[in-house]
């Protein structure tokens, strides 16, 4: 089975830095993916990360401690159009493989 | 980059109906294509892997007579509700994994049940 934590809800203001922390517990690790949902739409790819260290795009960075079982978004110079949810996602080798997400995190970013 | 279809949109249909939902992908062959479920300000739920040319592989607590999949092609898998209850009223959304082991999803379906 697996287990993926991820706060609830959070609130930054537009310019500033937010890091949206995921812990997960899962069998058969097979990489960990961002995804960011905008209400009633599907999910967009964000980043995916199956080694340690930090992975850079931009705005967006993720980072991920498989000793750990640990992740996290960062999101610098934040933007009105950032509000939206994210989603952190563990791939895992169970047979096959299968994606299975967190509950998401609804950042909400102010003027 | 890579896109997936699904269709329709949104579907209203009395209880005891069935809906067929499809899901196709565009420009690549999807060998495994996945089905998601989404209550209003809830994640994403794994219902089912679709295996092409195979069975589906249900999620535990999903009902696989209930929720029917067929993934006859390369590029289309269905999910057919039997059957539709009010409970059954949700956001019911495609993937299918693309390059780079991403998940490209489709626009989503929400169903609504009568």
């Amino acid at each position: 089975g697996q287990n993926i934590d991820q706060p609830t809800e959070m609130t930054a203001t537009e310019g500033a830095i937010v890091q949206i922390n995921c812990t997960y517990q899962t069998s058969g690790f097979n990489g960990l993916f961002w995804y960011q949902q905008h209400a009633g739409e599907a999910p967009t790819f964000l980043s995916y990360n199956v080694l340690d260290g930090l992975e850079e795009k931009g705005r967006f960075s993720s980072f991920l401690s498989r000793s750990k079982g640990y992740s996290y978004l960062l999101l610098k110079e934040l933007q009105m159009k950032d509000s939206a949810s994210y989603l952190c996602a563990v791939r895992e080798k169970t047979g096959g493989f299968k994606t299975i997400f967190g509950a998401g995190t609804r950042l909400f970013v102010k003027a | 980059g890579a896109v997936v279809s699904q269709h329709p949109s949104w579907v209203i249909c009395k209880s005891g109906t069935s809906v067929k939902i499809e899901c196709r992908s565009l420009d690549f062959q999807a060998t495994t294509m996945f089905w998601y479920r989404q209550f209003p300000k809830q994640s994403l739920m794994l219902m089912a892997t679709s295996n092409e040319g195979s069975k589906a592989t249900y999620e535990q607590g999903v009902e696989k007579d209930k929720f029917l999949i067929n993934h006859a092609s390369l590029t289309l898998s269905t999910l057919t509700v039997t059957s539709a209850h009010p409970e059954d009223s949700s956001f019911y959304i495609c993937s299918a994994k693309g390059e780079g082991e991403k998940l490209f999803f489709g626009s989503g379906t929400q169903l609504s049940v009568l």
